[in-house]
């Protein structure tokens, strides 16, 4: 079946740095893809979504100029955390449609974002 | 979207059936019923849909009223494995490039 990949699994970086995380579909193109974030013992918040060769749509709340969000294939989307606090640290989920149909949506394994 | 009702959390004995109910009495005609569940520290794993009959697959059944205004997943017997998050959403087909919006889900705890 369709699978993202995301990379790293894992990370943890200075306060003040950036952290660039890649969401990847394995076997399908996707010209959208949505990243969320997750923090501890609550539900997934859609961020953004990602658009092949135009700008993402951010949700409101969310700070496009501190979560960069490039979709530079069909295969790929990236998120940059920029000038990473702790409050950021979270567990950070891309996904993308099924290119199947319209039933399903296929979500990568997760990225686990560490600020110390 | 239609709002949907799940209790926060339920337990279930190994073996045993668990039946997750979901109640989303605002439902409108063109709108699906599509569970989700998040096994601990990894992404959301799609489980199942339906729009107005019941609908069965190789994870799990899906039970929807003939009101359409809630529904039951039903895991057949369940495993230490099912334990995770089980999400209910309810969305229109036409929504199928947009992103799935959650709410708190049922917490099920698998037991042996």
């Amino acid at each position: 079946g369709a699978v993202v990949s995301q990379h790293p699994s894992w990370v943890i970086c200075k306060s003040g740095t950036s952290v660039k995380i890649e969401c990847r579909s394995l076997d399908f193109q996707a010209t959208t893809m949505f990243w969320y974030r997750q923090f501890p013992k609550q539900s997934l918040m859609l961020m953004a979504t990602s658009n092949e060769g135009s700008k993402a749509t951010y949700e409101q709340g969310v700070e496009k100029d501190k979560f960069l969000i490039n979709h530079a294939s069909l295969t790929l989307s990236t998120l940059t955390v920029t000038s990473a606090h702790p409050e950021d640290s979270s567990f950070y989920i891309c996904s993308a449609p099924s290119a199947r149909g319209p039933y399903e949506q296929y979500f990568g394994p997760g990225t686990r974002l560490t600020v110390t | 979207d239609a709002k949907t009702t799940q209790p926060p959390s339920m337990d279930c004995a190994e073996g045993r059936a668990a039946n997750l109910p979901c109640n989303h009495s605002t439902i409108s005609g063109n709108e699906y019923v599509y569970w989700y569940r998040q096994i601990h520290s990894q992404g959301p794993q799609y489980i199942i849909h339906g729009l107005k009959n019941n609908e069965t697959n190789e994870m799990a059944s899906l039970i929807i009223t003939e009101d359409r205004k809630s529904s039951t997943l039903i895991l057949p017997h369940a495993t230490l494995r099912d334990t995770a998050v089980y999400y209910c959403i309810v969305r229109f087909t036409n929504q199928a490039g947009t992103a799935l919006i959650f709410g708190k889900g049922t917490t099920l705890s698998v037991s042996s």
